[in-house]
């Protein structure tokens, strides 16, 4: 079935830093992905649809100059966590669907663990 | 897309069956009844969808009401590694790419 990586699966950083958070379609081509984030115990909330080549679209009361988004690619799309601050800690995941295989379904990263202390 | 609703957790025994039920009275007829399923500290994964027929794989059967109202997600024998937050979610067949919006679920235990 259809992949899609995630990379880091858990990163640190200090309070006021940047966090890049990598999403790839391994083995079809994303024109859209999807990120999420979830806070413990509770449901995954979407925070953005990214498009390739083209503004990421952000949910209502996600800040997009704090998430910037890039999708560059068929396969690539980078979450990245501005100014990062401890309230944004939190387990973000990625998703995408594969064009040619829509029934399986959507494709989720295995996440990133986000700390920031 | 339309509500679901499904009790917030459940327990089974290893090697039982385990019947996970959703309702969504207000389902249309082009819903499409969709079932993921997320492992601890990972990504959700895709176990079933069906639209009218009972639908079976090789992870889960998915039976549907006759009036597609609610429908249950059946795990024919529950191992330890099937515990997670089991998510229903309906999809309009012309949902195109949009994204999937999740509720709460329901978070399965399962008993050695």
């Amino acid at each position: 079935g259809a992949v899609v990586s995630q990379h880091p699966s858990r990163v640190i950083c200090k309070s006021g830093t940047s966090v890049k958070i990598e999403c790839r379609s391994l083995d079809f081509q994303a024109t859209t992905m999807f990120w999420y984030r979830q806070f413990p115990k509770q449901s995954l909330m979407l925070m953005a649809t990214s498009n390739e080549g083209s503004k990421a679209t952000y949910e209502q009361g996600v800040e997009k100059d704090k998430f910037l988004i890039n999708h560059a690619s068929l396969t690539l799309s980078t979450l990245t966590v501005t100014s990062a601050h401890p309230e944004d800690s939190s387990f973000y995941i990625c998703s995408a669907r594969d064009p040619t295989r829509l029934m399986d379904g959507y494709t989720f990263g295995s996440g990133t663990r986000l700390t920031v202390v | 897309d339309a509500k679901t609703t499904q009790p917030n957790s459940m327990e089974s025994n290893e090697e039982e069956p385990v019947h996970l039920p959703c309702n969504h009275s207000t389902i249309s007829g082009t819903d499409y009844i969709h079932w993921y399923r997320q492992l601890p500290s990972q990504g959700p994964e895709y176990v079933i969808h069906g639209l009218t027929s009972n639908v079976n794989n090789r992870m889960a059967s998915l039976a549907i009401a006759e009036d597609r109202k609610s429908s249950t997600l059946i795990l024919h024998r529950a191992t330890l590694r099937d515990a997670a937050v089991y998510y229903c979610i309906l999809r309009g067949a012309v949902s195109g790419n949009t994204p999937l919006v999740f509720g709460k679920g329901t978070r399965l235990s399962v008993i050695a």
